[in-house]
């Protein structure tokens, strides 16, 4: 079956720089059609969407987030990488990594990563 | 950008029939997906491509598009659909990216 699973620090100071990964299983980024995606939740507000990396190395981000945010991804290791530059204290969020598909049309995400909560402070 | 809108809250009792809506341009070209997020939880699809569901999503969960409207009905209401609903889609205009709605607290009285 198909597990994401988001790792990185819980603490982070203002002005530094966030690395979170995602290491899954069930599936392999290698896969013709697969991607993986990012999506943070601020506390008590909504999901917004901010990196996707596809097999074929194609990769999108939140037009509001461009300038801060790197995806990569390490296919041996079944891992996906997300960097974000600059941290504030409005950055603070449960950041969570889901699996996504594109076969024709661009598919929902259908599995979700537990989320890994991420506080911005001094 | 492109834009979703969704009621804050909906409340409806148990055994009726709860509708939420998520307004965009001319949504109904595009496809919706759904998702279900109970607190301390992941989000959960419940709902894709406008009306389909995933295994081991009760049939209750239904979903329709058309025009500038999406909905996602969920019939026999219980205690334990009380929940977060999220509606997404992809935004073509702007090289495929992703979009949330701003998300519907759902009580059951």
């Amino acid at each position: 079956q198909i597990t994401l699973k988001e790792s990185g620090p819980t603490l982070v100071k203002p002005t530094q720089t966030l690395t979170l990964t995602c290491t899954f299983s069930g599936f392999s980024l290698s896969t013709s059609g697969v991607g993986v995606g990012w999506i943070r939740q601020p506390p008590g507000k909504a999901l917004e969407w901010l990196a996707l990396i596809y097999w074929d190395d194609d990769k999108r981000y939140s037009p509001s987030l461009k300038s801060r945010l790197t995806i990569t991804k390490d296919t041996s290791k079944n891992q996906v990488v997300l960097t974000m530059t600059n941290m504030d204290p409005v950055d603070t969020a449960t950041y969570y990594c889901a699996h996504t598909s594109f076969m024709i049309t661009f598919k929902p995400f259908d599995y979700w990563g537990q989320g890994t909560l991420v506080t911005v402070s001094s | 950008s492109y834009v979703l809108t969704q009621p804050p809250s909906v409340s409806v009792a148990p055994g009726q029939t709860a509708r939420i809506t998520c307004g965009g341009n001319n949504i109904g070209s595009k496809s919706v997906h759904w998702y279900q997020q109970k607190p301390g939880q992941a989000p959960v699809l419940v709902v894709y491509d406008d009306s389909d569901r995933p295994s081991g999503i009760p049939e209750r969960f239904s979903g329709s598009n058309s025009g500038n409207t999406a909905t996602l009905t969920i019939s026999r209401v219980e205690a334990g659909d009380e929940a977060d609903y999220y509606c997404q889609v992809w935004d073509s205009s702007s090289d495929h990216h992703v979009v949330f709605g701003g998300g519907t607290k759902l009580t059951v009285l």
